[in-house]
This record gives structure tokens, C-alpha cells and sequence, in this order.
């Protein structure tokens, strides 16, 4: 029983096309975060969902739109994708008002 | 905003030697401090966490140690093996802002 999940594993997709990920948490868990990992491995987030509402967007091109339809799931959407968006990117989740976060398997974008 | 330093950002031990992984942050808010490991393809995995109220944790081979005083925490692996052999981040965040800010990351590996 997974407890983070996320669809698809493997992205790979041309420059220009419009592409989502998706992320559905079984933990109960009231917030949800999107984060990226570059090809140096550096970890930085993107998103923050509390029971679905936005709480932080950090300087993220407006080409990347997330969206929460509910507490369990969060998803993102990426316009136009550019050759700089290849990248892992981790879902995660936490409970509000308990520390620990938890990351999904990743998603591998490749942009050619 | 918060800033996290880590080094080394390689690592290379005999097996059954102690490891040690230092990290520095920037914003006195912050108050949990979680270390990650993360091997080659999957997701970061929270092995130890520690908050601001307390000064050490142990957990079997691992343990954190805070100095909230110098704005610094470490992580010290005891009787290294070589299942140990990963790429270790610590991170930071605060009641305010939940979302967890990560260090660069260290590549420890244990040879046999």
C-alpha cells in the first residue's frame, strides 16, 4: 500500500507541449508540496497545498501550474515545456502541525 | 528566506569507520531539522529528524546533534556499511513556513 504516489515514472516529451503530473497521497495528510530535483541533485520546492489552498509558490516560471482538487491529490501542469524543465520531480506530503514529510517515487522529466 | 549549507559534499569511508555530515543554517525560525538519504533512483527518505528544543537523537548507527546557538546541525553514521552508501541531505524548515529547505547534499560511500 503505497503511501505517496505518483503517475507518470517517466516523462519524456519535445520543447513546446504541455505535459502533467500527478500525485495522490493515502496518509490523511492535509498538505502536499511539490519539489524539483536538477541534475546536481539539489532538492528545491516549488508548491505548498494546505487542505487545498495554495500556501507557497516560490519563483516558479507561470508555465507551471498546480492544482489541488482535493486534499489526497495534487497535480502539476507545465506549458511549453523548455529543456531546462528536465528534472525529477517529488511529490510530497506532511500533516499540519507534524514535522515529518513524506516524498513519492519521483517523476524523471526528459525535454528534448 | 532560509539558506542551508552542507559539506562535505563527497564522502568516502572504510566500512565499520564513522561518518560525519555538517550543516549550517541561516534563519533562527527555523526549528526542525530532518536528515534524508537518498539512493541512486529513488525518493529521499527521512532516516532521523531533530527540533530545536532538543540538543541530540539517537537512533541505533545514527544520530543528529544541534547547535541552535551556532546555527548548526550534524549527522554522525557509526560502523559504516557499505547499505549505507548514499547520497545524504539535510534540510530545515519552520512553523511559519513548512516547506523544507535542502542542503547540496552529500555522496557518502562506504567501501567493503
Amino acid at each position: 500500500d503505497t503511501a505517496v504516489s505518483q503517475t507518470p515514472k517517466y516523462l519524456v516529451t519535445q520543447m513546446g507541449n504541455d505535459k502533467s503530473i500527478k500525485c495522490e497521497q493515502n496518509l490523511g495528510h492535509d498538505t502536499m508540496y511539490w519539489y524539483k530535483q536538477d541534475s546536481k541533485k539539489f532538492l528545491k520546492i516549488m508548491f505548498s497545498y494546505n487542505n487545498k489552498e495554495l500556501i507557497i509558490n516560490e519563483t516558479v516560471p507561470n508555465r507551471f501550474s498546480p492544482k489541488s482538487p482535493d486534499k489526497a491529490h495534487l497535480n502539476l501542469h507545465i506549458n511549453s515545456l523548455e529543456l531546462g524543465d528536465s528534472a525529477v520531480y517529488f511529490c510530497a506530503s506532511s500533516q499540519y502541525g507534524v514535522d515529518e514529510q513524506y516524498f513519492g517515487p519521483g517523476t524523471r522529466l526528459t525535454v528534448t | 528566506g532560509e539558506n542551508v549549507e552542507q559539506h562535505p559534499s563527497t564522502l568516502s569511508v572504510q566500512e565499520g569507520d564513522s561518518a560525519v555530515i555538517k550543516c549550517t543554517y541561516s534563519d533562527s525560525a527555523s526549528n526542525y531539522f530532518p536528515w534524508y538519504k537518498q539512493e541512486l533512483g529513488k525518493r529521499p527518505q527521512l532516516i532521523i529528524d531533530i527540533r530545536s528544543n532538543v540538543g541530540e537523537k539517537k537512533d541505533q548507527r545514527i544520530a543528529v546533534t544541534l547547535n541552535k546557538t551556532a546555527k548548526h546541525f550534524s549527522l554522525h553514521i557509526t560502523e559504516t556499511q557499505p547499505e549505507d552508501s548514499a547520497v545524504y541531505f539535510c534540510a530545515a524548515s519552520s512553523t511559519g513556513r513548512r516547506a523544507l529547505t535542502f542542503g547540496s547534499g552529500t555522496r557518502l560511500q562506504v567501501q567493503p
